[in-house]
């Protein structure tokens, strides 16, 4: 039950894009299309950006996008807007009915 | 509308005991997996424990395997998490979360209460 890892911070400007990565092993991320994403603002709850790998919410823009790759998911966020400042979290199925988060990504738009 | 609203949780010293609760509306509670993920001050999520919704399986993050308890009470729409042998790394908020189970495996948290504050302090 390690967590999974993420950068701990990335920066853009205004307009441009940005991608945070989540780096699990085979065990998690590797082996189940079952990653998801959050965003979370200070004092606030955690919200969801993308489940199973590649799928938004209703009401989630279609800037946010994710992908995965081996045992790396990954969170595109493209024409960054000032309100996607905040932290973002990964979360993986790892077995046996348990789950694992990634140790989170400030994001700071410039 | 969904709803999740958490209760319970307070100031509490080293080895004492707590228990939270949370209240689910505006869906069928007897329908879904539910979950505690929890957040220590400045620090990332981390789930904490599972239960199915007919409350015949849980599961728990190894560091409070024999300490906390996941339970639920279907006639009342609540969740519940005890905690036991409370420790000060079991400071954090601790957040209801509703999963969305996608068979035979939990899938994400697809909605999150506001959280209650669970401080372990002498």
């Amino acid at each position: 039950q390690s967590a999974l890892t993420q950068p701990a911070s990335v920066s853009g400007s205004p307009g441009q894009s940005i991608t945070i990565s989540c780096t699990g092993t085979s065990s998690d991320v590797g082996s189940y299309e079952l990653v998801s994403w959050f965003q979370q603002h200070p004092g606030k709850a955690p919200k969801l950006m993308i489940f199973e790998v590649t799928k938004r919410p209703s009401g989630v823009s279609n800037r946010f996008s994710g992908s995965k790759s081996g045992n790396t998911a990954s969170l595109t966020i493209s024409g960054l807007q000032a309100e996607d400042e905040g932290d973002y979290y990964c979360c993986s199925y790892a077995g046996s009915s348990t789950l694992v988060f990634g140790g989170g990504t400030k994001l700071t738009v410039l | 509308e969904v709803q999740l609203v958490e209760s319970g949780g307070g100031l509490v010293q080293p080895g004492g005991s707590l228990r939270l609760s949370c209240a689910a509306s505006g869906f069928t509670f007897t329908s879904f997996s539910m979950s505690w993920v929890r957040q220590a001050p400045g620090k990332g999520l981390e789930w904490v424990a599972n239960i199915n919704h007919d409350a015949s399986d849980k599961y728990y993050v190894d560091s409070v395997k024999g300490r906390f308890s996941i339970s639920r009470d279907n006639s009342r729409n609540s969740l519940y998490l005890q905690m036991n042998s409370l420790r000060g790394e079991d400071t954090a908020v601790y957040y209801c979360a509703r999963v969305y189970w996608i068979e035979p495996r939990p899938g994400h948290f697809d909605y999150w209460g506001q959280g209650t504050l669970v401080t372990v302090s002498s």
